[in-house]
C-alpha cells in the first residue's frame, strides 16, 4: 500500500542519454512536485503540478520536462544527461485546501548517477 | 523572502539523552512549520507540523516542537533518543497559498552515542 511510488529506484547512465523517471501516488491528492537532493543532501523544489496543471516551475535547464497525465501521476523525463545531474530525485505529492495547509508526502526516491 | 536556518550541521547525542534540534525561519506572513526526517537511503517523513493554535505540538515517534514567533524558532525536541532516531532531519516552511512552496532548511544530521 505505498503511498508514493517512485521506479526506478536507482538509475545509472551515461552523459548524453535520455532517460524518465516515474512517479504514481494513491492519496488521491491534487498537487504532485519534483525535488531534487544534491550530495550535501540539499533538498530544493523543481515543479509542482495541480490538477494537472504546471504551478511551480523553478530555475531548472529545459532539459528536465515534466509530464503529469493525471491527477495521480507525475513523470520527469531528462534529456541529454550531465554529469551534474547526478543526485537523489524525490516525488511528493500533498492535497490543497481553502486554508492551504499542505504537509508533503515523499516517495522513495530515485538515485541517478551520470557516468 | 523565506528561507530556514538550521545552524547544527551534525549533532551526536547518546542513547536515553534529551535531544534539541535548532530551527529559524524567515517568513512575511503567518509561516507554516514541519518538521521532517530522512533515514539512510529513504525518503522523507513527516514528523509534525504547525499550522495555528497551540504553539507546542506532538508528532509522531515522540517528538516534539515549540513555535515561537518572538524568536522565529521552531526548534524539535525529544525527552529521550533512541538508536533509531539516528537519521537527518529536516525543518521547512511554508504559506498558506495553494501555489506556495515549501523550503526545506539544509539538515541537521543526528548520530547515536550507544
Amino acid at each position: 500500500d505505498t503511498a508514493v511510488s517512485q521506479t526506478p529506484k536507482y538509475l545509472v547512465t551515461q552523459m548524453g542519454n535520455d532517460k524518465s523517471i516515474k512517479c504514481e501516488q494513491n492519496l488521491g491528492h491534487d498537487t504532485m512536485y519534483w525535488y531534487k537532493q544534491d550530495s550535501k543532501k540539499f533538498l530544493k523544489i523543481m515543479f509542482s503540478y495541480n490538477n494537472k496543471e504546471l504551478i511551480i516551475n523553478e530555475t531548472v535547464p529545459n532539459r528536465f520536462s515534466p509530464k503529469s497525465p493525471d491527477k495521480a501521476h507525475l513523470n520527469l523525463h531528462i534529456n541529454s544527461l550531465e554529469l551534474g545531474d547526478s543526485a537523489v530525485y524525490f516525488c511528493a505529492s500533498s492535497q490543497e485546501s481553502r486554508t492551504g495547509a499542505h504537509e508533503q508526502y515523499f516517495g522513495p526516491g530515485t538515485r541517478l548517477t551520470v557516468t | 523572502a523565506q528561507s530556514v536556518t538550521q545552524p547544527d550541521i551534525h549533532i551526536t547525542v547518546s542513547e536515553g539523552a534529551s535531544l534539541e534540534l535548532r530551527c529559524n525561519y524567515s517568513y512575511g506572513a503567518t509561516p507554516y512549520l514541519f518538521w521532517y526526517v530522512q533515514s539512510p537511503g529513504q525518503g522523507l517523513q513527516l514528523l509534525l507540523k504547525y499550522f495555528s493554535g497551540d504553539t507546542l505540538v506532538q508528532g509522531i515517534k515522540g517528538f516534539e516542537a515549540e513555535f515561537k514567533r518572538s524568536q522565529s524558532s521552531f526548534n524539535l525536541r525529544k525527552p529521550s533518543v533512541h538508536w533509531s532516531d539516528a537519521a537527518e532531519y529536516f525543518c521547512a516552511v511554508g504559506g498558506g497559498s495553494s501555489a506556495s512552496k515549501i523550503i526545506f532548511g539544509s539538515g541537521t544530521r543526528l548520530s547515536i552515542r550507544p
